[in-house]
């Protein structure tokens, strides 16, 4: 399978405790998306990648929020000193750098966050 | 700023009924519309899209056609079957956007199909 893949896909952790996701994007795509999901809501977006370069963040990422891509492939979403609030489904995509600025973006199955 | 109104569920139909699933946008450019689909279990999907208006965007006999008038992007089925019974979210990409193909959401729309 050459989908988009997230690693865990479930996560409990006790609130303070830091936690890190990966996602490992389809191997041809440059460009890499986290977006963050809780229930009864669409996907919100919280950062976008370029390559290793970290183009947007948005207000929802927090200072205990970070998120790295150091060779343009896998990225990791670190979250430290978790909150309840932070319980939620972290999702991963990627798009294809194309001439086309809309095209289709794959998401992975993503990462369910407890925080209990 | 960007943002899509969806219609909210649960929706719940027999098989075979008509489906319509409402949404509209407020965008400040041009955006490309589309509709992901998320199964039990699954990631989402991309099931159509349409980038510029008057397109009509389809797949599985699902449509929606981009209305730059009305600001809308409605999917409609004819016919749907147990297999469709997922959440549905509507979705705009703003051309000049500052993240190329960042995604705005709605909320979802849970479909339910009984056999």
């Amino acid at each position: 399978d050459t989908g988009v893949s997230q690693d865990p896909r479930h996560k409990i952790t006790k609130r303070g405790q830091n936690v890190t996701f990966r996602c490992d994007p389809i191997s041809e795509h440059n460009r890499l998306y986290w977006y963050r999901q809780t229930l009864g809501q669409g996907p919100e977006f919280l950062t976008y990648f370029q390559n290793e370069a970290q183009l947007e963040k948005s207000r929802l990422l927090s200072d205990r929020f970070s998120a790295e891509r150091p060779k343009g492939s896998f990225s990791t979403l670190e979250i430290q000193r978790t909150e309840q609030g932070d319980s939620a489904m972290y999702l991963c995509a990627s798009s294809p750098r194309t001439a086309i600025l809309n095209t289709e973006a794959f998401f992975g199955q993503g990462t369910r966050l407890t925080v209990v | 700023g960007d943002s899509v109104t969806q219609m909210e569920g649960p929706v719940t139909l027999s098989e075979e009924a008509c489906l319509t699933i409402n949404c509209t946008y407020t965008a400040t450019g041009y955006p490309s519309l589309f509709w992901y689909v998320q199964y039990p279990g699954e990631g989402l999907q991309l099931l159509l899209k349409a980038t510029k208006a008057d397109d009509k965007g389809s797949n599985k006999g699902f449509e929606a056609t981009y209305r730059k008038e009305t600001t809308s992007f409605h999917l409609e089925k004819g016919s749907v079957q147990v297999s469709d019974s997922a959440v549905y979210f509507c979705a705009l990409s703003e051309a000049g956007g500052s993240t190329l193909g960042r995604l705005y959401f709605g909320r979802g729309t849970q479909l339910t199909v009984w056999p």
